[in-house]
């Protein structure tokens, strides 16, 4: 069974440091994959995707893939407290375009 | 741009009664739809996904139906609420050409089954 896995958390960070969040994928054929953002009792909001291996950055957000560790990993630079929210990862897993996501790693940025 | 809108926001039903939740998406044609559940501390939960008018497919067997009578419109149903139906019902939305397989969600319907 294709799965994404995710270190549930609280990841604790001080305002200003890089906040790192990690993502291990089971399906080697796995393409594309996804940074959700939610915030507590909102819906999830896209903020990242990343289809090739390397580093995709956008802001203070830095997306990196690793196909051959199937490794995907999300840094949030001078990390603030309104980035305080759960993160969800999501690899493309099949047919219709359907997403595998992990159950999302809740971030705590301490001012 | 586009738009996606799901009512009602906050639902309370009591056990065996129907549920009827709708999503609309506005600024795009003929995508792929999806309903997701998302329960008290655990993960997304993929319900049903559709890539036209009338086609259904489910991801999990239960007492939940989906239905797409217009394009941009997809709806979720059920004739009988359980109190395992209880969560957080997201729509979601991608388009159905090319190879760009992001899904974009709208707001939710929170729905609490007593």
């Amino acid at each position: 069974q294709k799965e994404v896995e995710q270190n549930s958390g609280p990841l604790s960070v001080p305002e200003g440091a890089i906040a790192s969040l990690n993502c291990t994928y089971s399906d080697r054929g796995s393409q594309s994959f996804f940074w959700y953002r939610q915030y507590s009792g909102k819906s999830p909001e896209l903020i990242m995707f990343i289809y090739s291996n390397g580093d995709k950055e956008d802001g203070r957000f830095t997306a990196q893939l690793n196909k051959a560790s199937q490794y995907v990993s999300l840094l949030i630079r001078d990390s603030q407290p309104s980035d305080s929210a759960t993160y969800l990862c999501a690899g493309y897993g099949g047919s219709q375009g359907n997403l595998i996501f992990g159950k999302g790693t809740k971030l705590s940025v301490k001012p | 741009s586009q738009t996606i809108h799901q009512w009602p926001a906050t639902l309370v039903q009591p056990v065996g009664s129907p549920l009827s939740l709708e999503c609309t998406v506005e600024g795009t044609s003929n995508p792929n739809l999806y309903w997701y559940r998302q329960a008290a501390g655990r993960g997304l939960q993929l319900l049903f996904y559709s890539v036209g008018i009338g086609q259904i497919s489910s991801e999990v067997p239960q007492n939940l139906s989906a239905s797409r009578p217009q394009d941009r419109q997809f709806i979720l149903s059920s004739k009988k609420l359980l109190l395992s139906d209880s969560g957080f019902y997201l729509c979601a939305w991608r388009t159905g050409q090319g190879a760009s397989y992001e899904q974009y969600f709208g707001p939710g319907t929170r729905l609490t089954v007593t």
